[in-house]
């Protein structure tokens, strides 16, 4: 059985701060790694993609992936009130047919 | 942008109603997933398909039912609804390339069983 692991939270942070999210996996064959938004009552929203090992910075975000340890992470930067919601990660091997969320972790900014 | 649209938004059944939640995509994907998300549980996946006419069962299929026979539309059926299925459904779509793409997902359908 494929797991994907998250933090439930919630994560509080203050407004300004660096919030950081932690996601472990299982399955050593995983290829692909996704970072979704999830604002209460609605879908999530896909924010980062990574594929190999190392940082990948998209604005305020920076997704690290360590594939030794089954590791992935999201920095968020100089975070925001907006910046609240649930974050998922998700782990996909080849083809996108194996896709696994973890059951996210959810972050308040305090302003 | 990716489209992927479910046709209702909420959505009140009695018990024991066949039930049917459309999804429509406008990218061509191969693969289409239906999910339920309830509080606590995370994202479970119902079914998938890679296919049209294809169907794979995923972790919780028992009660529901799914069709595809166009390559843009996934549905859901619920052939006898019941209240434990009250819920979030979510669809997704996404490629099938060895380049692993994202899911991306509807709007999500909120199903209320009475």
């Amino acid at each position: 059985q494929k797991e994907v692991e998250q933090n439930s939270g919630p994560l509080s942070v203050p407004e300004g701060a660096i919030a950081s999210l932690n996601c472990t996996y299982s399955d050593r064959g995983s290829q692909s790694f996704f970072w979704y938004r999830q604002y209460s009552g609605k879908s999530p929203e896909l924010i980062m993609s990574i594929y190999s090992n190392g940082d990948k910075e998209d604005g305020r975000f920076t997704a690290q992936l360590n594939k030794a340890s089954q590791y992935v992470s999201l920095l968020i930067r100089d975070s925001q009130p907006s910046d609240s919601a649930t974050y998922l990660c998700a782990v996909t091997g080849n083809y996108g047919q194996n896709f696994v969320f973890g059951p996210g972790t959810r972050l308040s900014v305090l302003p | 942008d990716v489209k992927v649209t479910q046709s209702s938004r909420y959505l009140v059944k009695r018990t024991g109603e066949k039930v049917f939640l459309e999804c429509v995509q406008d990218m061509d994907h191969e693969n289409m997933f239906w999910y339920r998300q309830d509080p606590g549980l995370g994202l479970r996946l119902i079914y998938f398909s890679y296919d049209v006419k294809m169907k794979e069962k995923g972790d919780i299929p028992e009660g529901y039912s799914v069709s595809r026979e166009k390559k843009e539309r996934f549905s859901l059926i619920l052939e006898s609804a019941s209240t434990n299925q009250t819920s979030m459904y979510l669809c997704a779509s996404s490629l099938l390339t060895a380049g692993n793409q994202p899911q991306h997902f509807g709007d999500g359908t909120r199903l209320s069983i009475l």
